[in-house]
């Protein structure tokens, strides 16, 4: 079964610091697609990567980047100089096809940017 | 892109009264849509996975005879609350794809129900 685990529940920073938000995830599958997603107070989810099972490769854009780690099953997310608009619930999440793409999500990292 | 279109993004209706949200694909065929339930603070909670023509697929724990979905075409899924009690109060979001994981997930803007 499909497991996301985001043990930070909420995050502090001030602004300008870097932050990692961190994901592990549970499959027993080998072709999965991984994902990040910000939801601001508003509650639409906005769409940040995605990432699949087959591409380890580590990815930049712009503050963003991603660490895609299979070896312990990581895809942590980091923020580079943290501005207060990054101040949000982000959540990781896993599909895979064995469970016919359906999304799962963690339980979420708020994140508050002070500024 | 792609762009999910979903209404009403809020709702307040009396308590054992039946709600609609539905839930449109704008620029592309949605074959499978599934619905999640978020309560305050806490996650998005998938409720149901729906194909084009099919019953939905609930998932352990939703009564599917008080949620009720239809996706009889491909661009429209519908989510009715039938009943509804204070308990339902939530946010419900739909979320739609194309024929390829590959095409990812297009969310609609969600929809806060509240039951008074």
């Amino acid at each position: 079964a499909q497991k996301v685990t985001q043990a930070q529940t909420e995050i502090s920073v001030v602004e300008k610091e870097d932050v990692t938000l961190d994901c592990v995830y549970e499959t027993r599958d080998t072709t999965y697609y991984l994902f990040w997603y910000k939801q601001p107070p508003s509650g639409e989810l906005v769409f940040l990567i995605r990432r699949n099972s087959f591409d380890e490769q580590n990815e930049i854009s712009g503050r963003y980047s991603w660490n895609f780690q299979k070896s312990t099953s990581s895809f942590n997310f980091t923020i580079t100089a943290s501005q207060v608009v990054d101040s949000a619930v982000y959540f990781c999440a896993l599909s895979e096809a064995g469970s016919s793409y359906k999304l799962i999500f963690g339980s979420g990292t708020r994140l508050l940017v002070r500024p | 892109g792609a762009v999910v279109s979903q209404h009403p993004s809020w709702v307040i209706c009396k308590s054992g009264t039946s709600v609609k949200i539905e839930c449109r694909s704008l620029d592309f065929q949605a074959t499978t849509m599934f619905w999640y339930r978020q309560f305050p603070k806490q996650s998005l909670m998938l409720m149901a996975t729906s194909n084009e023509g099919s019953k939905a697929t609930y998932e352990q724990g939703v009564e599917k005879d008080k949620f009720l979905i239809n996706h009889a075409s491909l661009t429209l899924s519908t989510l009715t609350v039938t009943s509804a009690h204070p308990e339902d109060s939530s946010f419900y979001i739909c979320s739609a794809t194309d024929r390829g994981i590959y095409y990812g997930y297009t969310f609609g803007s969600g929809t806060r129900l509240t039951v008074v």
